[in-house]
């Protein structure tokens, strides 16, 4: 059982937007740690999609975006593609755990 | 260009240790932490443990607490990680991740490509 709280799956039709939630907890999202977003293709190491929230690294696709609000935070993909296809997770630092904490990841399908 | 390159693939028998390298590239070494995190089949990822290149500092997992031990070597610029005590539930593919950290913590900016360790007997 993950820290985080992420829905297993979403899907959505090509050029439709989804989101994807993130939920913790006043030792972890709510205590004002920021949250980071990585995307996992299938049989991949995973990438680093989104970070302090809302931020890009360089050469991500303004397609992603990240907020964050109390113990919750969310990805959003615009515009989604057949390449958007994989496992997304959220992850934070948990002052309880004293280290970083994931959530469980969100499997993407493109209709 | 950052690059963490690890060993291969590892197969082991219940109880036995396995250890699994990391080499990075591309920056300075002693500048930034690494993390290990790992993933069973099908299932998130798991944070293991953190290492300090500069000093050698170490924090682990409570799970992991007397079974794991993170070293690493300045000179070739590789950590390790070393797992004892292994089990079937053991069997991952290992990550190492170079861990930038700002005002609200750290994300993992830069990952190896992963280490499958497979134990069965």
């Amino acid at each position: 059982q993950s820290v985080l709280t992420q829905p297993p799956s979403v899907s959505g039709a090509p050029g439709q937007r989804v989101t994807i939630s993130c939920t913790g907890s006043s030792s972890n999202i709510g205590a004002g740690y920021d949250v980071h977003w990585y995307q996992q293709l299938p049989g991949t190491a995973p990438k680093l999609l989104i970070y302090a929230n809302s931020n890009r690294p360089s050469g991500v696709s303004d397609r992603f975006s990240g907020s964050k609000s109390g113990t919750s935070a969310s990805l959003a993909i615009t515009g989604l593609q057949a390449e958007d296809e994989a496992d997304y997770y959220c992850q934070s630092y948990d002052s309880s755990l004293s280290g970083v904490v994931f959530g469980g990841g969100t499997k993407v399908t493109v209709l | 260009q950052v690059q963490l390159v690890q060993s291969g693939a590892e197969v082991k028998k219940p109880g036995a240790s396995v250890k699994v390298s990391c080499k990075a590239s591309g920056y300075t070494f002693t500048s930034y932490y690494l993390y290990w995190v790992r993933q069973a089949p099908g299932q998130g990822l798991e944070w293991m443990g953190i290492i300090n290149p500069s000093g050698g500092t170490t924090s682990f997992a409570q799970k992991f607490q007397g079974r794991v031990t993170m070293t690493r070597d300045t000179s070739t610029s590789t950590v390790y990680m070393e797992l004892s005590s292994l089990r079937s539930e053991d069997t991952a593919v290992y990550y190492c991740a170079r861990a930038t950290a700002d005002s609200g913590g750290w994300y993992l900016e830069y990952w190896g490509q992963g280490t499958l360790v497979t134990v069965s007997s």
